[in-house]
């Protein structure tokens, strides 16, 4: 497709549950990253992937959280055991290598909810 | 620590007119500062750059200002539209390894446009 796409858009889940969250990026880009964004606050940095390998996971919260994109295309940011504090909109993005200024191209996101 | 923050959370102007968006920053080791749009219900948006050894750059209607000595950053939009209406996100641009970057964001700007 034209942009970064993610699934679910929006996902409910009881406390204690694992959920996975996927994202298409832009085809030709091997750069993937996965931010978390907070209601009202800019996003966070979770994880970066350049082509297959997981550079950096310094954002990830604890070990209940991991991603992987084994093909080095369509990543799955995985959430075990989930508690309520995990609730937040889930973004991906992607770019083109060559150390540019981070021009991130930003999915819709996918909406976490955790009851 | 890495930090990135704004003066003030809502703007409203009047259309015609210009706005400036004010960010304040406590890290200096950034390669680039970054200004993103966020409009409702969608991911953040790309809208200019600016090298930590410039000043001043300008982009279509958008101008990006850097005052290194009192760690400030600006963007000026000239002409405002109603379609500039969005949350606006200053961000901080740090290396990663393998031509990755990480960007660190600050809270946002409400930018209002009054018809």
């Amino acid at each position: 497709g034209a942009g970064v796409s993610q699934s679910p858009r929006y996902k409910v889940t009881k406390r204690g549950q694992d959920v996975a969250l996927r994202c298409d990026p832009i085809s030709g880009h091997v750069s993937l990253y996965w931010y978390r964004q907070a209601l009202g606050q800019g996003p966070e940095f979770l994880t970066y992937f350049n082509y297959e390998a997981q550079q950096d996971k310094s954002g990830l919260p604890n070990d209940r959280f991991s991603a992987e994109r084994p093909e080095g295309s369509i990543s799955t940011l995985t959430i075990q055991r989930t508690e309520q504090r995990d609730s937040a909109m889930y973004r991906c993005a992607s770019s083109l290598p060559g150390g540019l200024s981070g021009e991130l191209f930003f999915g819709e996101g996918s909406r976490l909810t955790v009851l | 620590g890495e930090s990135v923050g704004l003066h003030l959370p809502t703007l409203s102007v009047q259309e015609g007119d210009n706005s400036i968006i004010n960010c304040a920053y406590s890290n200096s080791a950034s390669d680039y500062f970054i200004w993103y749009k966020q409009e409702s219900g969608k991911g953040p948006q790309f809208i200019i750059d600016i090298r930590s050894n410039m000043d001043k750059r300008q982009g279509q209607r958008v101008t990006v200002l850097l005052n290194k000595t009192v760690k400030h950053l600006s963007l000026q939009i000239a002409a405002t539209q109603p379609g500039d209406s969005a949350v606006y996100f200053c961000a901080e641009s740090y290396s990663l390894r393998e031509y990755g970057n990480k960007l660190v964001f600050g809270a946002g700007t409400i930018l209002r446009v009054k018809s």
